[in-house]
């Protein structure tokens, strides 16, 4: 198995609303990340986690809030977004936070703010 | 600031023509350097990592080749099913363990 799942595919929410985005792999990896991509542009990131410990936060709104309850999952949750933060949110793995390590990229979840 | 330039921002090709996409980076120590494609509306698929300059790798109809200052993808006569944005993004030497983006590369290869 050599995928990264995330789900759901797509999402649609109002500002007011609590969502969460989850993501799941199973291939032993232990670093896990979250991106943001807006269309035409490239991936930004938002979070890395390593072992299963936060290890990255590029400045992140507290209105997204990551959680790694094992080293399989990763979830992002949502609370009072804005319009802006519609994109399309994308969660990679890698088999260790060392050097040179290629991430592995699940299809993403297309995020709607209205 | 470390930076990553790819270019062209977009190619159209005719299938069988061959050409190459450049990615230049002004970074303080190369960890590693990657290139990825996505297709739209999907994730990035790894294509390929190079460390070191010099350093050649070749999948299928695609070459990337790297140098101090920059790297290319060599595509070698190309389908239309290589049609896709190309991405390119470099690991830097602080320790910091995160992968920054160039703009990428829209191909489109008609038949």
């Amino acid at each position: 198995d050599t995928e990264v799942t995330q789900t759901p595919k797509h999402l649609v929410m109002g500002m007011t609303n609590k969502k969460s985005l989850k993501c799941e792999q199973h291939m032993g990896h232990r670093a896990m990340y979250w991106y943001k991509q807006k269309a035409k542009k490239p991936p930004e990131l938002m979070f890395v986690y390593s072992y299963e410990k936060l290890s990255i936060n590029e400045s992140v709104p507290s209105r997204f809030s990551p959680e790694c309850p094992n080293s399989s999952l990763l979830n992002l949750h949502l609370h009072a977004l804005q319009p802006e933060d519609s994109a399309l949110y994308l969660c990679a793995s890698s088999q260790a936070p060392t050097r040179g390590e290629k991430l592995f990229f699940g299809s993403g979840t297309q995020l709607s703010v209205l | 600031e470390d930076q990553v330039t790819q270019s062209p921002e977009a190619l159209r090709l005719q299938e069988g023509e061959s050409s190459s996409l450049n990615c230049s980076y002004t970074v303080s120590g190369l960890r590693g350097l990657f290139w990825y494609r996505q297709d739209p509306g999907k994730g990035p698929e790894f294509l390929f990592t190079l460390y070191s300059a010099g350093e050649e790798k070749e999948k299928e109809r695609l070459k990337a080749t790297l140098t101090k200052k920059e790297s290319f993808l060599h595509i070698t006569a190309p389908k239309p099913e290589d049609s896709a944005t190309y991405l390119c993004a470099v690991e830097m030497d602080t320790g910091r363990r995160a992968l920054t983006f160039g703009s990428g590369t829209r191909l489109q290869v008609q038949p």
